[in-house]
């Protein structure tokens, strides 16, 4: 059984890049979450998206941060002109329908690093 | 403001001892606790949970307690042994259950 995949694993841009970080759910779950740990931080909740909707998106920066997940294809979280300040490990994880469980089982994440 | 706290950013203790991670919240509607175990450059893993309507939960060497007046949750590893050796993370539900609070983690270290 694979788990949560997620890559790259890391990713390094320069201050005004673009960054774009995968997540591949687990088989049979249609259901995403992303989070973000912040350095010295806990982790921190962003958005939730099931197949072509975005479910809750009230951890989401305003401006900056979009995310999707395509009916083909993994949930992409979509960093535009990142800033040093964005530099964090952004995890992933994934249910299936009716999932009603608070144990979430997150991927390895994807340390994104800011030049 | 930091609902879920966790005030020992770090832990050392003898292998076979007992471990005691300490957690604190705020948030009243919090009704179900978790903790996670996490290794450097890997994700969380879930490890035990517990829900309001209890006061102990026992998976093996892990116990975690729930003092609900207090506000307060504690993870019991006994024994403890070097391979439990990593960061350990409080977080709590209430209400959504994909939105998980975690706190700041407490760096547990286990020494042979």
């Amino acid at each position: 059984n694979a788990g949560v995949m997620q890559n790259p694993r890391h990713l390094v841009r320069r201050r005004g890049q673009e960054a774009r970080l995968r997540c591949s759910p687990m088989k049979g779950h249609s259901h995403v979450y992303w989070y973000r740990q912040l350095p010295e931080e806990g982790l921190k909740f962003m958005v939730y998206l099931q197949k072509e909707n975005i479910i809750d998106e009230s951890g989401m920066p305003k401006e900056r941060f979009s995310a999707e997940f395509p009916k083909e294809g993994p949930s992409i979280l979509r960093i535009q002109q990142v800033v040093r300040g964005d530099s964090a490990a952004y995890f992933c994880a994934s249910s299936p329908p009716g999932w009603t469980n608070e144990k979430l089982f997150f991927g390895s994440g994807t340390q994104l690093s800011v030049l | 403001d930091q609902q879920v706290k966790q005030n020992s950013p770090s832990l050392s203790v003898q292998e076979g001892r007992i471990s005691i991670l300490n957690c604190d919240y705020t948030n009243s509607m919090f009704d179900y606790f978790l903790w996670y175990k996490k290794y450097p450059a890997e994700g969380p893993t879930f490890l035990i949970s517990i829900s309001s309507i209890k006061d102990k939960n026992e998976d093996g060497r892990f116990t975690v307690f729930l003092n609900k007046s207090a506000k307060h949750l504690s993870l019991h590893i006994v024994p403890s042994q070097p391979g439990d050796s990593a960061v350990y993370f409080c977080a709590a539900s209430g209400g959504s259950n994909y939105k998980l609070t975690f706190g700041k983690g407490t760096l547990l270290t286990v020494n042979p």
